[in-house]
This record gives structure tokens, C-alpha cells and sequence, in this order.
């Protein structure tokens, strides 16, 4: 079956520091890849995506890239802010149907960031 | 702005009492999703929706079930609340058909079963 693995949390870092989140997944096929982002007593958002080998996904100073030889897609940033504390979630879908795919999430990695 | 909009943030029901949390969504979504969030468990998945009264079984079913009369409309049912349904609740819609750009959700319901 699909499964999604995430470094356990909690992570701290100070601000301005470079994060890194690890992220494996067991999958058939090609999947495609995502990361969520929950901030605090809000739902969850798209962070990021990438659906196929090599892509980079980014957004808001965050990048991952899919790398199918290692099945990883760990997220970074190079330098982060007290506004990024929030719980991400990495998560895949195998698009073998497109459209009609459920996705498959980590347990979630929450992030505090410290001034 | 699209949005996915659940009834209500907090709410504390007793044991053994039917408990409707509701899900709306205004972007013409054909798929729709229910999750329930613990600590250290992640998202796992309890029923999705392809279609008007369709519905499918997801990871964690018992004890629940759901509604989907209208395609912008997508409740979920606890028959007989537990103490172990405690937890927080998020609603998710999809498009069927591409581009994917995955699951919108809404903030999520927090339910305590006293």
C-alpha cells in the first residue's frame, strides 16, 4: 500500500535558521507528492506539489524536490520565520486515476520558531 | 474567494448522542473527504464522496457514517458518539477532473465526547 513517513517532531528552531523536514513514501506507480502546511486553528493548506521525477516544487521561500531514487521529498527553507510555526504534512496521491485520487498523509511535523 | 466551509469550530456533545458535523463547499467540487486529526496518528481518512449520493468507505469507518444529498453539501454522522470519537474533524473537496492541485479543507471541527 502507499505510505508516507515524516521526522518526528516537535522541531525548534531560532529565526533565521534553515529548516529541513525529511519525508519518505512508499508508493506504486509515479506518484505525485505535496506538502500541506496547518497553521494554528486553521484547516490545512497546499504548501507545494510536484508529480513526477526531478520536479521542484516552491512556494513562500519553501522548496522540496522529488527525488524517485531516494522516494523522498523533503521540504526546506533557507532562512525561517516566527510566522512559519505550524504543523506540515507531507502526503502523495498515485494518480493512476487523475482526479479521482485520495490522498495518503504523513502524521505531520510541527515547527515552533523562536525569535 | 473558493472556500470549504464546516459548521461549526468547537463542539462538546455527550455520550451516546447523534452528532451531525456539517461540510459545505462552493467551488463545484465533485469529490469531497472527511478526515479526523490526533496527535501522532496524522490525517486518517473516514469516508469520501465522488458524486451526489455516492460513498465510499475510508480507512477508519466504524462508527460513522454520511450524507451527501447535494454536491455542495457533505455531512458526516456519528450514530452513537464515544468518548474515542473525541478529536478534530476536517472536511476536504477536490475537482474530478485536471488540473489536480489536491484537497482544499475547511478549518476543521473539534469534538469533545464527554
Amino acid at each position: 500500500g502507499n505510505s508516507v513517513t515524516q521526522m518526528e517532531g516537535p522541531v525548534t528552531l531560532s529565526e533565521e535558521a534553515f529548516l529541513t523536514i525529511n519525508c519518505t513514501y512508499t508508493a506504486t506507480g509515479y506518484p505525485s507528492l505535496f506538502w500541506y502546511v496547518q497553521y494554528p486553528g486553521e484547516g490545512l493548506q497546499l504548501l507545494l506539489k510536484a508529480t513526477k521525477a526531478d520536479d521542484k516544487g516552491s512556494n513562500k521561500g519553501f522548496e522540496a524536490t522529488y527525488r524517485k531514487e531516494t522516494t523522498s521529498f523533503h521540504l526546506e527553507k533557507g532562512s525561517v520565520q516566527v510566522s512559519d510555526s505550524a504543523v506540515y504534512f507531507c502526503a502523495l496521491t498515485p494518480i493512476s486515476n487523475f482526479g479521482n485520487e485520495k490522498l495518503t498523509f504523513g502524521t505531520g511535523t510541527r515547527l515552533t520558531i523562536i525569535p | 474567494d473558493v472556500k470549504v466551509t464546516q459548521s461549526s469550530r468547537y463542539l462538546v456533545k455527550r455520550t451516546g448522542e447523534k452528532v451531525f458535523l456539517e461540510c459545505v463547499q462552493d467551488m463545484d467540487h465533485e469529490n469531497m473527504f472527511w478526515y479526523r486529526q490526533d496527535p501522532g496518528l496524522g490525517l486518517r481518512l473516514i469516508y469520501f464522496s465522488y458524486d451526489v449520493k455516492m460513498k465510499e468507505k475510508g480507512d477508519i469507518p466504524e462508527g460513522y457514517s454520511v450524507s451527501r444529498e447535494k454536491k455542495e453539501r457533505f455531512s458526516l454522522i456519528l450514530e452513537s458518539a464515544s468518548t474515542n470519537q473525541t478529536s478534530m474533524y476536517l472536511c476536504a473537496s477536490s475537482l474530478a477532473t485536471g488540473p489536480w492541485y489536491g484537497y482544499t479543507f475547511g478549518s476543521g471541527t473539534r469534538l469533545t465526547v464527554v
